[in-house]
């Protein structure tokens, strides 16, 4: 069973500060993708990363896919307000067609 | 709209009861995913159905739940005899399958168990 784990669960700041968002596995996985969800919505896609190592920048967010494939990074520069949610990682695991697990969630509230 | 389309949006049913959740997909989506959502908490994967093939039900909890796709569009997922335990947020998403893998999703259906 793959499994991924994210860290924290819960993170609470002040707008301006930097953050980082966590997710590890012990399972290799063929790509991995970031959502992030509002209340009462459904998640939506914020970046793919596909190759070990990969490096992708959107705005004050950067993504990192591990070399390794097991486990993946999201930091966040000058967090504001509008950041607030719920961000979930998920992967891909090999050969098992399109299916996606999900992390737990981590729930980002930004105080102004 | 263009958009995934679920329903209902809320369901409160009594224990032991059957419920049936509906998913209208993207049209051209090959890919239906159904996950359920406990409150402020992850996606926890139910069943996938690519295409033609036989679908993935290694996430379905119990014998309880299933799930079906007609013609290779809408879905039901279907929960009989109802349990407290089935209260959850029960999200549909589809896929084109593209290089990108996005899922696109729906805004879920509510449901409670009383």
């Amino acid at each position: 069973t793959q499994l991924l784990e994210q860290s924290p669960q819960f993170l609470s700041i002040q707008e301006g500060e930097n953050l980082t968002v966590y997710c590890n596995s012990s399972s290799v996985f063929s790509s991995l993708q970031w959502y992030r969800q509002e209340p009462g919505e459904g998640p939506v896609l914020l970046v793919t990363v596909v190759t070990g190592g990969e490096v992708k920048k959107l705005k004050r967010l950067t993504f990192q896919f591990g070399d390794a494939r097991k486990d993946s990074s999201l930091h966040i520069t000058a967090a504001q307000p509008g950041d607030t949610g719920l961000y979930l990682c998920a992967g891909a695991p090999y050969n098992q067609g399109g299916k996606l697990i999900f992390g737990q969630g981590t729930e980002l509230s930004v105080k102004p | 709209g263009a958009g995934v389309s679920q329903s209902p949006s809320n369901k409160v049913t009594e224990k032991g009861k059957d419920v049936e959740l509906r998913c209208d997909p993207i049209s051209g989506h090959t890919a239906l995913y159904w996950y359920r959502q406990s409150l402020g908490q992850g996606l926890e994967f139910l069943i996938y159905f690519q295409g033609n093939s036989a679908p993935d039900k290694s996430g379905l909890p119990s014998d309880r739940f299933s799930a079906e796709r007609t013609g290779g569009s809408v879905s039901t997922l279907t929960i009989q005899r109802t349990q407290q335990e089935d209260s959850a947020v029960y999200l549909c998403a589809s896929s084109s399958w593209d290089i990108s893998g996005e899922l696109f999703f729906g805004e879920g259906s509510r449901l409670t168990v009383l």
